[in-house]
């Protein structure tokens, strides 16, 4: 079984400071991870995915992750945050199970950013 | 390249009637999964259709149904609407394929969703 755990469903940082955005994970297997994002209205659009290349992962707008499997986290940040970045994200774990893709979500954490 | 289009974008029930969605996905994705998404549930997951077969399927009741056609579009239902089913229906597409190493990395490519309220 997997799943995904984010902490905090509600984060909010000043404009320009730090963002982190909490996800761990729970696989028997080594699992594939993804952050998605959804803005208003929208629906999710992929952030960034880590498929144990590498253990740091650079995705879209500034934002990356790193794997630390002694952790089971996949941890989202970005160095300095924008009002743009005001959105839903959401951390997804995705395993193949009997030959085919199985994802599961965590519950989403909604960023605010305060200008 | 298109993305995924679902139609209709808005709707409005009343408890009782029955309601059905439509997904596009994007061309030469085979894979179409379909997801529930309410405050504080996130996103739940309802099934996924690949070559007109449900490969997968959630814990929804036998309410909620689905098919997938030849050209890949799919169409979720959803019969005797109940007020807690009012929710953001979206779909997503992936070019999965039948089998294979590496399915889990597929990334899904989502549409804007079908937003349902159930009066």
């Amino acid at each position: 079984a997997q799943s995904v755990t984010q902490l905090g469903s509600h984060v909010s940082v000043s404009e320009g400071a730090l963002v982190l955005l909490r996800c761990n994970y729970s696989s028997s297997v080594p699992p594939y991870l993804f952050w998605y994002v959804q803005y208003p209205n929208q629906g999710l659009q992929l952030l960034l995915k880590y498929t144990s290349a590498a253990t740091l992962v650079k995705g879209i707008n500034g934002f990356e992750a790193e794997f630390k499997k002694s952790e089971t986290s996949f941890h989202l940040t970005k160095p300095s945050a924008h009002m743009s970045d005001a959105a839903e994200y959401f951390c997804a774990v995705s395993l193949n199970s009997g030959g085919y893709q199985k994802v599961t979500f965590g519950i989403g954490t909604k960023l605010q950013v305060i200008p | 390249k298109a993305g995924v289009t679902q139609t209709p974008r808005y709707l409005i029930k009343t408890r009782g009637q029955q309601v059905t969605l439509s997904c596009s996905p994007i061309s030469g994705h085979r894979s179409v999964s379909w997801y529930q998404q309410t405050p504080g549930q996130g996103l739940q997951f309802l099934f996924e259709y690949f070559s007109e077969t449900q490969r997968n399927k959630g814990n929804f009741p036998g309410r909620f149904s689905g098919r997938q056609f030849s050209n890949s579009r799919s169409e979720m239902n959803v019969s005797t609407l109940e007020l807690g089913d009012s929710a953001l229906y979206l779909c997503a597409s992936s070019a999965s394929r039948d089998r294979g190493p590496g399915s889990g990395a597929n990334v899904l490519t989502f549409g804007a969703g079908s937003r349902l309220t159930v009066l």
